[in-house]
């Protein structure tokens, strides 16, 4: 059964660089076309997807937040990654990771997610 | 972008009555060459993260319960709790997928009366 497990800090500085490991188990990045995705939520608020990442690498962001972000697949360790530069408060969210459902199809739902972690930007 | 509007924002059901909750898209999500909406319905409790209830508005994932149920199309959508359980109390979104950047409804949350 495919599981996905994020970690990273928990606590971020204004201004730094948010950095997040997805891990995959139970099925292998690079074995498969899947696309796999990044999506938050602030606190008590609603769901945002940040990116996503093509098992070849191939990248696509939401333009609200395009700029900032960077996600990168590390098929060696069976990670993809996420990277969140210049944080502020409003990036304090617990951040999901997820796989696309349908084989080589951007344009699918989530499933499965990961259980996601908190980060805190905050000096 | 396409907005997505969920309605009610919260409601309390009581235990075996029926729940509805509403999400409309900014634009059609109906795709014309297959007759597919691509919008998706979530759970998600307290501490958890969202699970997967209704894909393709109307299809209803493996191993949840025919109580739940997803219909509409084009741009209205509907999630129906035909008879409220205790553990049905949770935030509900709605997803569509026709597009990137993909976008959730802002949630809605079910309450037991």
């Amino acid at each position: 059964q495919l599981q996905l497990q994020e970690s990273g800090p928990g606590l971020v500085k204004p201004s730094e660089t948010l950095s997040l490991t997805c891990t995959v188990s139970g099925g292998s990045i690079s074995s498969s076309d899947y696309y796999w995705g990044w999506i938050r939520q602030p606190p008590g608020k609603g769901l945002e997807w940040i990116g996503t990442i093509y098992y070849s690498g191939a990248t696509y962001y939401n333009p609200s937040l395009k700029s900032r972000v960077t996600i990168f697949v590390d098929t060696s360790k069976n990670q993809f990654s996420l990277r969140l530069s210049s944080v502020t408060a409003a990036d304090t969210a617990l951040y999901y990771c997820a796989r696309h459902y349908l084989p080589a199809a951007i344009l699918s739902w989530f499933d499965p997610w990961g259980q996601g972690t908190l980060v805190t930007v905050s000096s | 972008d396409i907005v997505m509007t969920q309605s009610p924002d919260s409601l309390a059901v009581s235990l075996g009555e029926r729940a509805t909750i509403n999400c409309k898209s900014s634009q059609s999500v109906l795709y014309s060459s297959n007759s597919k909406n691509y919008l998706a319905w979530f759970q998600q409790k307290p501490g958890q993260p969202p699970k997967l209830l209704i894909y393709w508005a109307s299809t209803r994932e493996s191993g949840v319960p025919d109580r739940f149920s997803g219909s509409g199309s084009g741009t209205d959508f509907t999630l129906t709790i035909s008879s409220l359980q205790a553990e049905d109390a949770a935030v509900y979104y709605c997803q569509q997928y026709f597009s990137t950047p993909q976008t959730f409804g802002q949630g809605t949350k079910l309450e037991i009366k």
